[in-house]
């Protein structure tokens, strides 16, 4: 079955420790990204990897790191998150940068920072 | 942004089609017009998209305005579990979503 697996679902954690939020798709897209939901902003675009080794900033990418060592892995990194990083997040993936083709999401990672 | 407008909610009965409007007056000769819903605690889920001709797929029908400033939605029998969050999105570069419109599927 085609997915994008996100991990973990649900983490509440302390400001200033760093976590990992992994993205993992089964179906060898080149094209991933990372957004936040916010209420009343909708999605916003965080990170964007055209392929391995080749990421960029989206709209909202302050205090977000990324890589993609790995074509099939797009984990995103808060090195110091802080309360405002406090979010529902949602990894995707497609065949190609989006224009054309169907992309795919995650389940969603709800981070809570306290 | 590649900026869209939708009405922030509807309502439609089961079992009868929904339309759901969207506005995109600043769209480029290249822009494809996506469409994806997000049911709740879920992620977006594709639904449709298209560039000019009118589209059609098992979820739904996608009517393109002829100067493409404008799409619709189309649902054909509305079910319970058509309820969700329904974005319209330009893509440019990347998805743009904006709020959406929240359906609500009244049995």
């Amino acid at each position: 079955e085609a997915q994008v697996t996100q991990n973990p679902r649900y983490l509440i954690t302390v400001t200033g420790k760093k976590l990992t939020v992994t993205c993992s798709q089964n179906m060898n897209h080149e094209y991933m990204s990372w957004y936040r939901q916010d209420p009343g902003l909708g999605l916003r675009q965080i990170y964007y990897s055209m392929n391995v080794e080749v990421t960029d900033k989206g709209d909202v990418p302050e205090g977000y790191k990324v890589s993609r060592k790995e074509k099939r892995n797009f984990p995103l990194i808060l090195e110091s998150p802080s309360p405002n990083q406090t979010s529902l997040y949602f990894c995707a993936s497609s065949s190609s940068p989006g224009r054309n083709t169907e992309a795919f999401f995650g389940q969603g990672t709800r981070l809570t920072v306290v | 942004d590649a900026k869209t407008t939708q009405p922030n909610s509807m309502e439609s009965n089961e079992e009868e089609p929904v339309h759901l409007p969207c506005n995109h007056s600043t769209i480029s000769g290249t822009d494809y017009i996506h469409w994806y819903r997000q049911l709740p605690s879920q992620g977006p889920e594709y639904v449709i998209h298209g560039l000019t001709s009118n589209v059609n797929n098992r979820m739904a029908s996608l009517a393109i305005a002829e100067d493409r400033k404008s799409s619709t939605l189309i649902l054909h029998r509305a079910t319970l579990r058509d309820a969700a969050v329904y974005y319209c999105i330009l893509y440019r570069n990347q998805f743009y979503f904006g709020t959406g419109t929240s359906l609500t599927v009244i049995p």
